[in-house]
C-alpha cells in the first residue's frame, strides 16, 4: 500500500523567512496530493492541493511542487508570519481506490518566531 | 455551509463504558472518513464510507470499534468497551467523489476522548 514520509518533523524559522516541507510517497499510482494545516485544538484544514498532471501550483505565499519521477512533493511558504505557526500534513491518494482514501505523512510542526 | 459537525466535542468516560461519537458530513458529500489522532501514531484512518457503504475498515484497531452510516447525513463511531489507550482526538471528514476523481476532504473540529 501507499506510504508517505514527511520531513522535517519540526521546523523553526524567523518571521519573513521561507519554509520548506518535503514529502515522499511510494505508490506511483497516487495522483492527488493535498496539504493540510492544523492549528491547536482544531481539525486539519486544506491549504493547497495538486494533481499529478501539474508540476507546480501557487496560491499567494504558498506553493506546492510535484516531481512524479522521484515521487516527492514539497510545500513552500514564503514571507512567513507568526500565524503560519501550526502543524502541517501532506497526504497522497492512490488512484485505484473506491472512496478517495488519503494517506497522511507524520506532520511537521512549524514555528515562526517574530 | 456549516461544515462537518461532530459531537460531542469532549468526552470523558471510565474504562469499560460505551462511547458513541457522532458526525454529520457536509451536505452533498458522498464519502465519509473517521480518523484518530495521537501524538504517538499521528493521523490514522480508521474506516471510510462511500455512498453510505463501508469501503475499507482495515484501520479499525479492534472489534471493540464499530462504525455505521445509516444515511447520507449521519455516521457514528462506537467503542465498546472503552479502554484508556483509546484516548485520542477523533476526527470525521467528508468529501465528494465523482467518476473516480478525489475531491477535497473537509475535517470536522474533532472529539477529544479521554478514557480514565
Amino acid at each position: 500500500g501507499e506510504n508517505v514520509e514527511q520531513h522535517p518533523s519540526t521546523l523553526s524559522v524567523q518571521e519573513g523567512d521561507s519554509a520548506v516541507i518535503k514529502c515522499t510517497y511510494s505508490d506511483s499510482a497516487s495522483n492527488y496530493f493535498p496539504w493540510y494545516k492544523q492549528e491547536l485544538g482544531k481539525g486539519p484544514q486544506l491549504i493547497i492541493d495538486i494533481r499529478s498532471n501539474v508540476g507546480e501550483k501557487k496560491d499567494q505565499r504558498i506553493a506546492v511542487t510535484l516531481n512524479k519521477t522521484a515521487k516527492h512533493f514539497s510545500l513552500h511558504i514564503t514571507e512567513t508570519q507568526p500565524e503560519d505557526s501550526a502543524v502541517y500534513f501532506c497526504a497522497a491518494s492512490p488512484f485505484y481506490n473506491q472512496g478517495g482514501k488519503l494517506i497522511f505523512g507524520q506532520g511537521t510542526e512549524l514555528s515562526v518566531k517574530p | 455551509d456549516a461544515g462537518v459537525i461532530q459531537s460531542p466535542r469532549h468526552e470523558v468516560t471510565e474504562m469499560g463504558q460505551e462511547v458513541t461519537l457522532r458526525c454529520k458530513p457536509i451536505s452533498g458529500h458522498n464519502s465519509l472518513f473517521w480518523y484518530r489522532q495521537t501524538m504517538m501514531r499521528g493521523l490514522e484512518l480508521l474506516i471510510y464510507f462511500n455512498n453510505n457503504v463501508p469501503i475499507d475498515d482495515s484501520g479499525m484497531p479492534e472489534d471493540r470499534f464499530s462504525a455505521k452510516m445509516p444515511n447520507a447525513s449521519f455516521s457514528t463511531l462506537k467503542i465498546q468497551p472503552s479502554e484508556p489507550r483509546d484516548s485520542a482526538v477523533y476526527f470525521c471528514a467528508s468529501s465528494r467523489r465523482q467518476g473516480g476523481i478525489t475531491d477535497t476532504q473537509y475535517f470536522g473540529p474533532g472529539t477529544r476522548l479521554t478514557v480514565l
